[in-house]
């Protein structure tokens, strides 16, 4: 079955720098690839997602880039802001499965 | 839409009682699925339901852990006898049908903590 990695587990950032999360994942049957940002107390929140016949995807100061070859997929947060500390999850699934495989988590402190 | 509904948001119980959480999925969404979340193990997917029948329940822990889905728009988990162990927090998610449409999307989940 699909198994889906993260890195960092924890990453602290200055307030305005860029923050970047690292996720692979093992199976090549994988085509969708969600982020969810949870808030303590909270439930994970959809934030960006890419599908694999796309290489990177904007959304103003958040992107996710795929290396389908590769295996991995990463998600870039510019300029960052107190409110963007918060535990981020990459997930994987298949195009016609519906079991969403997730990574342990990224919890991301921005100082200010 | 007011997205994944979950009650009780908070739960206390003692070990050996009866534990039943709720979710009520967003309308018109065919898939409906339980996760828990622990520190040890991160979101693990207990079990998912395709218009109200269980597809894959692999990942419930015990015959302690039983769900239903009667209707579209209501699921229960239910934990019987509950343990300290069992202490997580629970969400629930749904989805439209597979494909390029298929988004998952949670609720605010369910703490539990079982004395």
């Amino acid at each position: 079955g699909e198994n889906v990695e993260q890195h960092p587990s924890t990453l602290s950032v200055q307030e305005g720098d860029s923050a970047v999360i690292k996720c692979t994942y093992s199976d090549s049957a994988s085509n969708y690839f969600p982020w969810y940002k949870q808030e303590l107390g909270k439930g994970p929140q959809l934030i960006i997602d890419i599908r694999s016949n796309v290489g990177e995807k904007k959304d103003q100061r958040i992107a996710v880039t795929l290396n389908k070859t590769a295996k991995h997929f990463s998600l870039h947060i510019t300029e960052t802001q107190p409110e963007d500390s918060a535990v981020y999850f990459c997930a994987a699934r298949d195009n016609y499965g519906q079991n969403f495989v997730f990574g342990p988590g990224t919890r991301l402190s921005v100082l200010p | 839409d007011a997205g994944v509904i979950q009650s009780p948001r908070h739960e206390v119980t003692e070990m050996g009682q009866e534990v039943t959480l709720r979710c009520k999925p967003i309308s018109g969404h065919d898939y409906l699925f339980w996760y828990r979340q622990t520190m040890m193990r991160g979101l693990e997917l207990l079990i998912y339901f395709n218009n109200n029948v269980p597809i894959d329940d692999s990942g419930m822990p015990e015959d302690r852990f039983s769900a239903k889905m009667p209707n579209a728009s209501f699921s229960t988990l239910k934990i019987q006898p509950s343990e300290p162990r069992d202490s997580a927090v629970y969400f629930c998610a749904s989805s439209a049908r597979p494909g390029t449409a298929s988004k998952l999307f949670f609720g605010e989940g369910s703490r539990l903590t079982v004395l």
